[in-house]
């Protein structure tokens, strides 16, 4: 059973600081996604990570894959307010299209 | 592109009512996903379509919940009778074959009285 485990799950922390979330997950996985959700909005996509050694930057985001660690991690550069939300990875099944969720990081960037 | 439609956006019902929730696809996605989140439980699959075709339904609660897709760009989650314990935040999301991405709709906030 594919499991997808993400730490910390709350995170509070001062605007200009630089920090990183961590999303393992326990089966080979083909695919790697982030989303952002405001609270009491849906789901956004921020990144899609295909391939080993995957790294994506938006804006003070950057996320990373390493599948044969089974890792990706999300680091933030010089928080802003803006970026406080729930933050989500989620893996791609092999073979099929379900997406197996992590628990969510709330980050809360004080101003 | 208009994204991925949910209707309605707010619901409020008594218990035992039929409730039908809505969504519309973008152009070209071929499957369909429809989520439910919680507090307690979080982010919850409860059924995907491809192709119009359901694959996998084992996150569907109980038989009150039902689920179709008549066409390609559209579906329908149904709960009867509703129960308060179903109240939750409903997502529809497709999945872009082009891109591997998938989109989310903006929810429909039930709540069950």
């Amino acid at each position: 059973e594919l499991k997808v485990e993400q730490n910390p799950l709350f995170l509070s922390m001062q605007e200009g600081k630089n920090y990183t979330i961590y999303c393992n997950y326990s089966t080979t996985s083909d695919r790697l996604y982030w989303y952002r959700q405001d609270p009491g909005k849906s789901l956004e996509s921020l990144f899609v990570l295909l391939s080993n050694g995957a790294v994506k930057q938006e804006g003070r985001l950057m996320a990373s894959l390493d599948t044969k660690a089974r890792l990706s991690t999300l680091h933030i550069t010089a928080a802003v307010h803006d970026l406080s939300a729930t933050y989500f990875c989620a893996v791609g099944i092999e073979g099929n299209y379900q997406l197996i969720w992590g628990a969510g990081t709330k980050l809360i960037i004080k101003p | 592109d208009a994204g991925v439609i949910q209707s309605p956006r707010h619901e409020v019902t008594e218990m035992g009512q039929e409730v039908t929730l809505r969504c519309k696809l973008i152009s070209g996605h071929n499957s369909l996903f429809w989520y439910r989140q919680t507090m307690m439980r979080g982010l919850e699959l409860l059924i995907y379509f491809n192709n119009n075709v359901p694959i996998d339904d084992s996150g569907m609660p109980e038989d009150r919940f039902s689920a179709k897709m008549p066409n390609a760009s559209f579906s329908t989650l149904k709960i009867q009778p509703s129960e308060p314990r179903d109240s939750a935040v409903y997502f529809c999301a497709s999945r872009n074959r082009a891109n591997y991405g998938y989109t989310f709709g903006s929810g429909t906030r039930l709540t069950v009285v």
